[in-house]
């Protein structure tokens, strides 16, 4: 596709509901991110993946976290029994190569969980 | 602690203005990189420094990257309502896999 393109972009969850968040990156884009992002803060690293490889899951908050890319392309990050803390905004990011000349963000889910 | 620290956290401008906004650290990088994000949508790549006391310039914003390549700035010359949206600054944390990191922005409101 043209862009890294998230799903989906809101989601409401109940305390304790399970939430799948997917992001679909730019075709061939080898390096993929995700980031966590609260109210009026800079984006968090959660995990990082190259092709289909979780290089570096650092950080994820809590095993409650889990996040896959099982063919290299399509990422989904899982949250199981969510928590009000782990409302925010969740971005994807893509790149080409390690993503020394910068990434390609996609607009983001926005997790509410009430 | 924040790998990266940037400063103002908020600012707010008249339309013609010019500002800068900060990004400093301790550690030394190997390239560092500027965003844009607007409300609702992820950051939008602006520039890459690679080179200790690079200047690159991009219309209206000129950023450098310090000598020892711990800092770097942002210059807007002639601020536009445009330019409104949060300033990130990032860049890897070297010898730590490849955790990429991010400041917690600038905040700048352009007024018309």
């Amino acid at each position: 596709g043209a862009g890294v393109s998230q799903s989906p972009r809101y989601k409401v969850a109940k305390r304790g509901q399970d939430v799948a968040l997917r992001c679909d990156p730019i075709s061939g884009h080898v390096s993929l991110f995700w980031y966590q992002q609260a109210l009026g803060q800079g984006p968090e690293f959660l995990t990082y993946f190259q092709n289909e490889a979780q290089l570096d899951k650092s950080g994820l908050p809590s095993d409650r976290f889990f996040a896959e890319r099982p063919e290299g392309s399509v990422s989904t990050l899982k949250i199981q029994r969510t928590q009000q803390e782990d409302s925010a905004v969740y971005l994807c990011a893509s790149s080409l190569d390690a993503g020394v000349e910068g990434y390609t963000f996609g607009s983001g889910t926005r997790l509410t969980v009430v | 602690t924040q790998l990266l620290e940037q400063s103002p956290q908020f600012l707010s401008i008249q339309e013609g203005e010019n500002l800068t906004v900060y990004c400093n650290s301790s550690s030394v990088f190997s390239s560092l990189q500027w965003y844009r994000q607007e409300p609702g949508e992820g950051p939008v790549l602006l520039v890459t420094v690679v080179t200790g006391g690079e200047v690159k310039k991009l219309k209206r914003l000129t950023f450098q990257f310090g000598d020892a390549r711990k800092d770097s700035s942002l210059h807007i010359t002639a601020a536009q309502p445009g330019d409104t949206g949060l300033y990130l600054c990032a860049a890897f944390r070297d010898n730590y896999g490849q955790n990429f990191v991010f400041g917690p922005g600038t905040r700048l409101s352009v007024l018309p």
